[in-house]
């Protein structure tokens, strides 16, 4: 199975805030990742898709990219509604695993 | 607008089952792969299932293989998911998704004795 590993777990940001989330696979799935936005309570919002395409109605603040095993989630000025956990997902082979998640917070 | 409608959660004892549906709206259902993921209370996101959009395929998580069984039933747009031998461990709230996504609001499912 392909693991996913996510860093940071937790930070801490104000608003206004650029911020990058790293997500590492064990091995390589080419573009096949996808960036979900969960509040509590709420289901998994998609943000981005095959690395970096933009979700339709999500915000121009998020972009993601990377290629192979490495990427990267930015949100480049953060907003209130932002704070939530995100977490990768890979889509390039079966089981589909996700990253642990990463819980940012209002500083 | 995709729809995404889950039911069939509950409270189930350990070793009892459960078949949670989906129903879809919105798009053409046939379409398109369906999955399931689940997320344990406090914890994060776990894919558990996924058809084709004909049904012929399958792929289930170690964790449930042999005890969960996914479907479709595509003349009424709605996709199941029968869950046996379930353990305290399959305790999560439960979502339907289209492929990869929107995902639907999800139902609760509680294994305890």
């Amino acid at each position: 199975d392909i693991q996913m590993t996510q860093s940071p777990s937790s930070l801490s940001a104000s608003v206004g805030d650029r911020v990058t989330i790293t997500c590492r696979a064990s091995q390589g799935i080419t573009n096949s990742l996808a960036w979900f936005q969960q509040k509590p309570g709420k289901a998994p919002r998609s943000l981005i898709y095959a690395a970096s395409s933009l979700q339709s109605g999500v915000p121009s603040n998020f972009s993601g990219s990377g290629s192979g095993t490495d990427f990267t989630l930015t949100i480049s000025s953060l907003q209130p509604e932002d704070f939530a956990t995100y977490y990768c997902q890979q889509y390039n082979s079966f089981p589909w695993t996700f990253g642990q998640g990463t819980k940012v917070e209002i500083q | 607008e995709v729809q995404l409608l889950e039911s069939g959660g509950g409270l189930v004892q350990p070793g009892g089952s459960l078949r949670l549906s989906c129903a879809a709206s919105g798009f053409t259902f046939s379409s398109y792969t369906m999955i399931w993921a689940r997320q344990a209370p406090g914890k994060g996101l776990e894919w558990v299932s996924s058809i084709s959009g004909s049904g012929d395929r399958t792929y289930y998580a170690d964790s449930v293989k042999g005890r969960f069984t996914i479907s479709r039933d595509n003349s009424e747009n709605t996709l199941h998911l029968q869950m046996n031998s379930l353990r305290v461990e399959d305790t999560a709230v439960y979502y339907c998704a289209k492929g990869l996504f929107p995902w639907g609001q999800g139902t609760l499912v509680t294994v305890s004795s």
